[in-house]
């Protein structure tokens, strides 16, 4: 069974560029979550979807976004990049929104630098 | 916002000690998860912990939640290098009177064992 897929593994822009990532959660998975993981903030919840609705959202700014799929495949855009947004971005699914007994399987992440 | 502490921040031991890492917070929480997450790759799941005072194995590993539900630990007995790694604890914030939510994450202690 294929794991959380996500792409490009890593991404490099520049100031002020908006950016696309990707992500394909384990077959049958109907939920999809986007994590931020940086040095000083550790882990962060950006936001979940399910079933193509959003149905969480964490705290961060509007040019914070994300969509899925009828298929359950997720994207999420981040535009006017600032530096502050070079982050691990991990993606993860899971068979029902996030709950104890529905566990979240991470990607390996996108890697973004900002210049 | 219910936040979790995790001690220590680094840890550096020689192969076949035993450690134990902690988790705390000032709030109760109904659930508590322990990920590892190795360079470059997502977290994975290690195990989920649910009633006060449970004890749950996995080889060398060993979870306790503590009896009030703010406190859990991590213990690895005969630590390996292969144990190397970033250890997270995440509680299950629940969205509203639903069953589901989002995980808030500890900062992560990092383990290295040296041969």
């Amino acid at each position: 069974k294929a794991g959380v897929t996500q792409t490009p593994r890593y991404l490099i822009k520049t100031r002020g560029q908006q950016v696309t990532l990707s992500c394909s959660p384990i077959s049958g998975h109907r939920s999809v979550s986007w994590y931020q993981q940086t040095p000083g903030q550790g882990l962060q919840f950006l936001f979940e979807y399910f079933s193509e609705t959003q149905r969480n959202k964490g705290n961060f700014p509007g040019r914070f976004s994300g969509r899925q799929f009828s298929n359950s495949r997720s994207e999420m855009n981040v535009s006017t990049l600032e530096l502050g947004d070079s982050a691990l971005y991990l993606c993860a699914s899971s068979f029902s929104s996030t709950a104890v007994n529905s566990p979240l399987h991470f990607g390996n992440g996108t890697r973004l630098t900002v210049t | 916002t219910q936040l979790l502490e995790q001690s220590p921040q680094f840890l550096s031991i020689q192969e076949g000690e035993n450690l134990t890492v902690y988790c705390n917070s000032s709030s109760v929480f109904s659930s508590l998860q322990w990920y590892r997450q190795e360079p470059g790759e997502g977290p994975v799941l290690l195990v989920t912990v649910v009633t006060g005072g449970e004890v749950k194995k996995l080889k060398r590993l060993t979870f306790q939640f503590g009896d009030a539900r703010k406190d859990s630990s991590l213990h690895i007995t005969a630590a390996q290098p292969g144990d190397t790694g970033l250890y997270l604890c995440a509680l299950l914030s629940l969205h509203g009177s639903s069953n589901t939510g989002k995980l808030i994450f500890g900062q992560g202690t990092t383990l290295q064992v040296k041969p």
